[in-house]
């Protein structure tokens, strides 16, 4: 079974600072990964997601991933951080077959200060 | 770690049957749990919010009388979709909120299909 672990599960960082989430999975195949966001008081949120091809993918609101084989990891990345960036972040795997399960990370809160 | 267990993982029914979907919270009290729903190649989206031992709060545009919730106990939410119809097949997904830590944890999600 494939499993997902966020080792942070709080991170502070100054606005336009960079930020780094790390994510890494467990899985004997190929994964389907995801990252999703959630804002105070909102539904999760697609940020990006990786299938195949290129290993750097680009999400939105200035998000990238990298899927990186080697090391079981999908760590998300962006240049610099908004104050209204601040919220939950989940890092998620899917089975390569299909995207009937999808096992999630326990999330990262990302607060920005000022 | 905190376990979330989302029963059935997939399942196929017939229009117009009901079918219900249990979210379970393994090793931990959740006073609050959460219900997703997710169109193909679309994001997650919420659906309701469900809170022990009163009336779930839905979100606009979901209607209540088909998606009945029930937060009977600090472990368990159900989700039944009454009187299934072919658009709402798709995939669902709960989470339950730790009450020591307010940590969320997601179930494995459930694929509905309606013939």
């Amino acid at each position: 079974a494939q499993s997902v672990t966020q080792p942070d599960i709080h991170i502070t960082v100054s606005e336009g600072a960079s930020l780094e989430l790390r994510c890494n999975y467990s899985y004997g195949a190929t994964p389907y990964l995801f990252w999703y966001v959630q804002s105070p008081g909102q539904g999760l949120q697609l940020l990006l997601k990786y299938f195949s091809g290129d290993t750097l993918v680009q999400g939105i609101k200035g998000f990238e991933a990298e899927f990186k084989r080697s090391q079981s990891s999908f760590n998300l990345r962006k240049p610099s951080v908004h104050w209204s960036d601040a919220a939950e972040y989940f890092c998620a795997v899917g089975v390569t077959a299909g995207r009937r399960a999808l096992t999630f990370g326990s999330g990262t809160r990302l607060q920005v200060q000022p | 770690g905190a376990v979330v267990s989302q029963h059935p993982s997939w399942v196929i029914c017939k229009s117009g049957t009901s079918v219900k979907i249990e979210c379970r919270s393994l090793d931990f009290q959740a006073t609050t749990m959460f219900w997703y729903r997710q169109f193909p190649k679309q994001s997650l989206m919420l659906m309701a919010t469900s809170n022990e031992g009163s009336k779930a709060t839905y979100e606009q545009g979901v209607e209540k009388d088909k998606f009945l919730i029930n937060h009977a106990s600090l472990t368990l939410s159900t989700l039944t979709v009454t009187s299934a119809h072919p658009e709402d097949s798709s995939f669902y997904i709960c989470s339950a909120r730790d009450s020591r830590n307010e940590k969320l944890f997601f179930g494995s999600g459930t694929q509905l299909s309606v013939l």
